[in-house]
């Protein structure tokens, strides 16, 4: 089982409308949870992390559910320019363990 | 602010040939590692270190050498470039436990083809 998993995609919605997207997790010791977003040949860049009472900033909201190991990410009134790839990450407990992405699924937001 | 930078940002190799990717970062990060990215696989970790001296193995490191002479530079070695190493490459930066902000820092890639 892949340590990170993500539905791939593509996620194709109109502007304005509100998408979701769902991640699992395999280590149930990890601590630290976020989301990177990646343009189309771009590299990656923190979008936000993911804290256990959940966390919303403008547009964007990340829940967290440790019972489940799951994470999901909430974009309300898409834009065009929300149009990338957005890669779930996760990090273990340990001092130095590295981070371990998701494939990525992608959104597309279309006029 | 330079952050992270990775030279080169375009390399076309020949199978056997051997190849440096160099990764520097401004930002006094303990934490840095390679990570090489293909179409259907994401981001998978090649090698990491979490400071000047120490490196230790990802996910996928055959094939690739990496050393941490300084606490800035952390170059990722090819020694004989084979086909199957065609890849997006990048490098990452982020301070280690116990600071606030754990964020890693992408370079912006090399992209790498070996014929």
């Amino acid at each position: 089982r892949k340590e990170v998993e993500q539905d791939p995609g593509p996620f194709n919605v109109p502007e304005g409308a509100t998408v979701a997207f769902n991640c699992t997790y395999s280590n149930s010791a990890s601590q630290s949870f976020f989301w990177y977003r990646q343009d189309c040949r771009k590299e990656p860049k923190l979008l936000m992390s993911v804290y256990s009472s959940g966390n919303e900033d403008g547009r964007f909201t990340a829940q967290l559910n440790r019972a489940s190991q799951y994470i999901s990410l909430l974009i309300r009134d898409s834009k065009l320019s929300d149009s990338a790839t957005y890669l779930c990450v996760v990090k273990g407990d340990q001092a130095g363990t590295a981070l371990i992405f998701g494939k990525g699924t992608t959104l597309s937001v279309s006029s | 602010n330079a952050g992270v930078t990775q030279t080169p940002k375009f390399q076309v190799l020949k199978t056997g040939q051997s190849m440096t990717l160099q990764c520097a970062q401004d930002m006094n990060h303990e934490y840095m590692s390679w990570y090489r990215q293909d179409p259907g696989m994401g981001l998978r970790l090649i090698h990491y270190s979490v400071g000047a001296g120490i490196t230790d193995q990802g996910e996928v490191p055959n094939g690739y050498n990496v050393s941490r002479s300084t606490t800035e530079d952390f170059p990722l070695r090819l020694l004989s470039a084979a086909p199957s190493q065609t890849s997006v490459y990048f490098c990452a930066s982020r301070h280690h436990e116990g600071q606030l902000n754990t964020e890693a820092f992408f370079g912006q890639g090399t992209r790498l083809t070996v014929v």
